[in-house]
């Protein structure tokens, strides 16, 4: 079974400009979580899609937003890049668990995203 | 979810077995322990999580005391490729899928 993919591994971008990231979990998978990792703050979750809808959200400013597609694919967008946002980011993918029980979530690669 | 306590780093001959440290002192009746872990550069890898019972997989073994306040994830044969950031998280099994990564153990596996 093919894992979680990313695309792009990586990306180069200026102060200012937008940019959108793309996750396509494991197949069958219906929840997609985002999470931002950088030296200073470590992992931390921006937030999770579960059928087309956000579930839960991390403490992340406006300018990152997300979307799920309906079959389940997941795009991340910042906008207005700040060189803070420079951070591998992370996207993972789990299956539902029965009365939507916690199942462990296998992640990708990651896109790692600098801000010049 | 409950905070967990885990030492900085540790170092650990190839061939023997790692064992890392988790303290969740103030962990919940309904919460389990997950154990993943980050090869530099990777995405975290799932490991293994247990509630109260011993768990073992083809990874590693997890030990949670009685009084479920610590643990313990056992690497048997640690190898070089086992180096890596150990991440220990207590949450509770719902469809809340907000992990909470502390720093984490570095783990270096030296031949």
């Amino acid at each position: 079974k093919a894992g979680v993919t990313q695309t792009p591994r990586y990306l180069i971008k200026t102060r200012g400009q937008q940019v959108t990231l793309s996750c396509s979990p494991i197949s069958g998978h219906r929840s997609v979580s985002w999470y931002q990792q950088t030296p200073g703050q470590g992992l931390q979750f921006l937030f999770e899609y579960f059928s087309e809808t956000q579930r839960n959200k991390g403490n992340f400013p406006g300018r990152f937003s997300g979307r799920q597609f309906s079959n389940s694919r997941s795009e991340m967008n910042v906008s207005t890049l700040e060189l803070g946002d420079s951070a591998l980011y992370l996207c993972a993918s789990s299956r539902e668990g029965a009365g939507g029980t916690y199942n462990e979530q296998f992640f990708g690669p990651g896109t790692r995203l600098t801000v010049l | 979810d409950a905070k967990t306590t885990q030492p900085p780093s540790m170092d650990c001959a190839e061939g023997r077995a790692a064992n890392l440290p988790c303290n969740h002192s103030t962990i919940s009746g309904n919460e389990y322990v997950y154990w993943y872990r980050q090869i530099h550069s990777q995405g975290p890898q799932y490991i293994i999580h247990g509630l109260k019972n011993n768990e073992t997989n083809e990874m590693a073994s997890l030990i949670i005391t009685e009084d479920r306040k610590s643990s313990t994830l056992i690497l048997p044969h640690a190898t070089l490729r086992d180096t890596a950031v150990y991440y220990c998280i207590v949450r509770v099994r719902s469809n809340d899928y907000k992990l909470s990564f502390g720093a984490g153990t570095t783990v270096t596996v030296r031949a």
